[in-house]
């Protein structure tokens, strides 16, 4: 059974960082791009970073392009979100979400999410 | 960047077919893929290349895609149905991973 659990979330002040974690089991974790999706409260789905199964393809929002970092361990099965210079409009939940390709495909869409973790900046 | 347009809501009385439109410039030419999120819920996807389903969602779903506007639609509406329904697209702009502002679906 596929799961993926998130984890670093939490209450952070303004201008402050904060480490987002995605621990993967139940699949080959090297063969696939992950995803970080995030859920503002009340609002619909923002895509915000992706990462290819080896690392070499990594993509950004132009909301969060300087900020954030997306990171893998595949000898760990597991997903990070480096998140910098928070800002009030980065609360929201944050999802991880499988790919069910390895890169850039033209086609990727996600076929597992986890529960996601929630992030409030403020101070 | 891409911009899809879903509407804000839709209303359907039990047992008759909802159908949620997704637009977009062209959208014909890309795959589409829709998701379910229920209150509380992650997103499940419910439909993926247009017009596939995953294993496990019932048949009642089924999507198409032309010009520019995909259509996801839902045979035999049930209660267990109602939620937010978000399409998606991969683009070669800015943001690649783009989502429609969702529609939630009412089951009166």
């Amino acid at each position: 059974e596929v799961q993926l659990v998130e984890s670093g979330g939490g209450l952070v002040q303004p201008g402050r960082s904060l480490r987002l974690s995605c621990a993967a089991s139940g699949f080959t974790f090297d063969d696939y791009a992950m995803h970080w999706v995030r859920q503002a409260p009340g609002k619909g789905l923002e895509w915000v970073s992706g990462i290819s199964w080896n690392s070499g393809s990594i993509g950004y929002a132009d909301s969060v392009k300087g900020r954030f970092t997306i990171s893998r361990d595949n000898a760990k099965n597991s997903l990070y979100l480096q998140m910098n210079s928070l800002r009030a409009e980065d609360t929201a939940l944050y999802y991880c979400a499988k790919d069910v390709f390895g890169g850039n495909s033209g086609q990727n869409y996600f076929d597992y999410w986890g529960q996601g973790t929630l992030v409030t900046v403020s101070s | 960047s891409y911009v899809l347009t879903q509407p804000p809501s839709v209303s359907v009385a039990p047992g008759q077919t909802a159908r949620i439109t997704c637009g977009g410039n062209n959208i014909g030419s890309k795959s589409v893929h829709w998701y379910q999120q229920k209150p509380g819920q992650a997103p499940v996807l419910v439909v993926y290349d247009d017009s596939d389903r995953p294993s496990g969602i019932p048949e009642r779903f089924s999507g198409s895609n032309s010009g520019n506007t995909a259509t996801l639609t839902i045979s035999r509406v049930e209660a267990g149905d109602e939620a937010d329904y978000y399409c998606q697209v991969w683009d070669s702009s800015s943001d690649p991973v783009v989502f429609g502002g969702g529609t939630k679906l009412t089951v009166l």
